[in-house]
C-alpha cells in the first residue's frame, strides 16, 4: 500500500490566519482526496485533488475557503484560509492505491492535521 | 445524494462478547470497504468487499457484504481490549477511483 507524511501533525491557530497542510505519497497515485473529521464524527469529504486540473470541491466546501494544490502525481496541499474557531478539527488526506489483494482500490490515509483555531 | 447509514454509533462489551455493526446504503454499491480508527489515531484499512453475498474472515473478525449489494456487516467474535475502537464502514458508487461515501462509525468500548 501507498504510504503517506502529512504535516504538521497539528497547530494552534490564530483566527483570520492561514494553515497549509503537506501530504507527501511514497509512489504516483492518480487520486488524492482531502477529508475533515470533527471529534467522535465520521469523515466528511472536502475535495478530490485532481493532478493538473482544478479540484473537485464536495457540497459546502468552496476553493477560496479550502485552495488544494496538486502539482504532481505524489503531492499535495490543502489551505485552510482565514480560519475561525469552526474549522478547528482534524483534517486527513488519502489516496487510492491498487490493492494487490482482490480487485479494485484500497484507500491509504495520512495520520492527520489536528488543528486548533483559537 | 448517496448515503450509508451505520448502526449502532455506540457499542460497549465486556471482553468476550461479541459484536457487530451494520452499514446500509440507500444505492446499491460497487464495493465497500471497513476501516478501524484507534482512539487519536487514523483510519487503517481492514478489507474490501466487492462480489454480492461476499464473507471474508480475518482471525475473529467476519465481513459479509448483502446480495444486493446495498448492506454490509462487521461480526467480531469474543472481543478482546485490543478491538476497541471506532469502525467506519464506507461504500463506492460506480467509477472504479470514486470517492468513498464513510458511515458515521460504530465506537466500540470493550470492558476487561
Amino acid at each position: 500500500s501507498a504510504v503517506i507524511s502529512q504535516k504538521p501533525s497539528r497547530d494552534i491557530c490564530q483566527r483570520g490566519t492561514s494553515l497549509t497542510i503537506q501530504c507527501q505519497v511514497d509512489s504516483q497515485v492518480t487520486m488524492m482526496f482531502w477529508y475533515r473529521q470533527q471529534p467522535g464524527q465520521s469523515l466528511t469529504l472536502i475535495a478530490t485533488a485532481n493532478q493538473g486540473s482544478e479540484a473537485t470541491y464536495e457540497s459546502g466546501f468552496v476553493i477560496d475557503k479550502f485552495p488544494i494544490s496538486r502539482p504532481n502525481l505524489t503531492f499535495s496541499t490543502l489551505t485552510v484560509s482565514n480560519m475561525s474557531p469552526e474549522d478547528s478539527s482534524i483534517y486527513l488526506c488519502s489516496v487510492a492505491y491498487r490493492s494487490g489483494r482482490s480487485p479494485g482500490y484500497g484507500y491509504t490515509f495520512g495520520s492527520g492535521t489536528r488543528l486548533t483555531v483559537v | 445524494g448517496q448515503q450509508v447509514m451505520q448502526i449502532p454509533q455506540y457499542q460497549h462489551v465486556q471482553e468476550g462478547e461479541d459484536f457487530t455493526t451494520y452499514c446500509n446504503s440507500s444505492t446499491t454499491l460497487s464495493n465497500i470497504q471497513w476501516y478501524k480508527q484507534r482512539p487519536g489515531g487514523h483510519p487503517v484499512f481492514l478489507i474490501q468487499l466487492v462480489k454480492s453475498g461476499e464473507v471474508k474472515k480475518q482471525k475473529r473478525l467476519t465481513f459479509q457484504f448483502g446480495e444486493a449489494k446495498k448492506n454490509s456487516s462487521l461480526h467480531i467474535t469474543a472481543t478482546q481490549t485490543t478491538d476497541v475502537g471506532t469502525y467506519f464502514c464506507a461504500g463506492k458508487g460506480g467509477s472504479t477511483l470514486g470517492r468513498l461515501y464513510f458511515g458515521r462509525g460504530t465506537q466500540l468500548t470493550v470492558w476487561p
